[in-house]
């Protein structure tokens, strides 16, 4: 079983749609949690953390359900700008180490 | 400030030939992350390094691939010698080390093709 697991899509939404993605993770000592962006033939950039609480930045909420071990993406009014594959990416230990296992991403096509 | 540095951004090589990768991570971070991508498999972690020492080797596919970071501003990854297999994106990223979390800065990547 890999250690993070997400839909590969792709999901092809209208503009204005709301998208969520799920993530589960296998290691349910896992500490850290974040959802990345990349674009197409670009490197990945961090798009938010994930915590306990749950988070909120702007268009875009991220929860966490450790209980599930799965996290998700939220996406309101989606724009044609976040056509893009969203990994998730978990980090196995707290504080020994700064490494993070990356899921294979799920793409989301947002169309006109 | 400058972002990760990676050079070069494409190489093109022959089968048996040897690679050098190159990396330059952002001033004052103390992680040093390779990793390669492809279609197939994703995104994966082949090194990392704490301080200029690796910490955990394990995602090297094989003794063709070796890395060094003789100090703080430069690493890298050496395939010798290359096959067709090891086409891929290869990124190099950095970060700070903090506790409750942190980010990981990726270069723009280099593209290998292996003929």
């Amino acid at each position: 079983r890999k250690e993070v697991e997400q839909d590969p899509g792709p999901f092809n939404v209208p503009e204005g749609a709301t998208v969520a993605f799920n993530c589960t993770y296998s290691n349910s000592a896992s500490q850290s949690f974040f959802w990345y962006r990349q674009d197409c033939r670009k490197e990945p950039k961090l798009l938010m953390s994930v915590y306990s609480s749950g988070n909120e930045d702007g268009r875009f909420t991220a929860q966490l359900n450790r209980a599930s071990q799965y996290i998700s993406l939220l996406i309101r009014d989606s724009k044609l700008s976040d056509s893009a594959t969203y990994p998730c990416v978990v980090s196995p230990l707290s504080l020994a180490t700064n490494k993070l296992i990356f899921g294979t991403g799920t793409l989301l096509a947002v169309q006109p | 400030d400058a972002g990760v540095i990676q050079s070069p951004r494409h190489e093109v090589t022959e089968m048996g030939q040897e690679v050098t990768l190159r990396c330059k991570p952002i001033s004052g971070h103390d992680y040093l992350f390779w990793y390669r991508q492809t279609m197939m498999r994703g995104l994966e972690l082949l090194i990392y390094f704490n301080n200029n020492v690796p910490i955990d080797d394990s995602g090297m596919p094989e003794d063709r691939f070796s890395a060094k970071m003789p100090n703080a501003s430069f690493s890298t990854l050496k395939i010798q010698p290359s096959e067709p297999r090891d086409s891929a994106v290869y990124f190099c990223a950095s970060s700070l080390a903090r506790a409750g979390g942190y980010e990981q800065f990726f270069g723009p990547g280099t593209r290998l093709t292996v003929l």
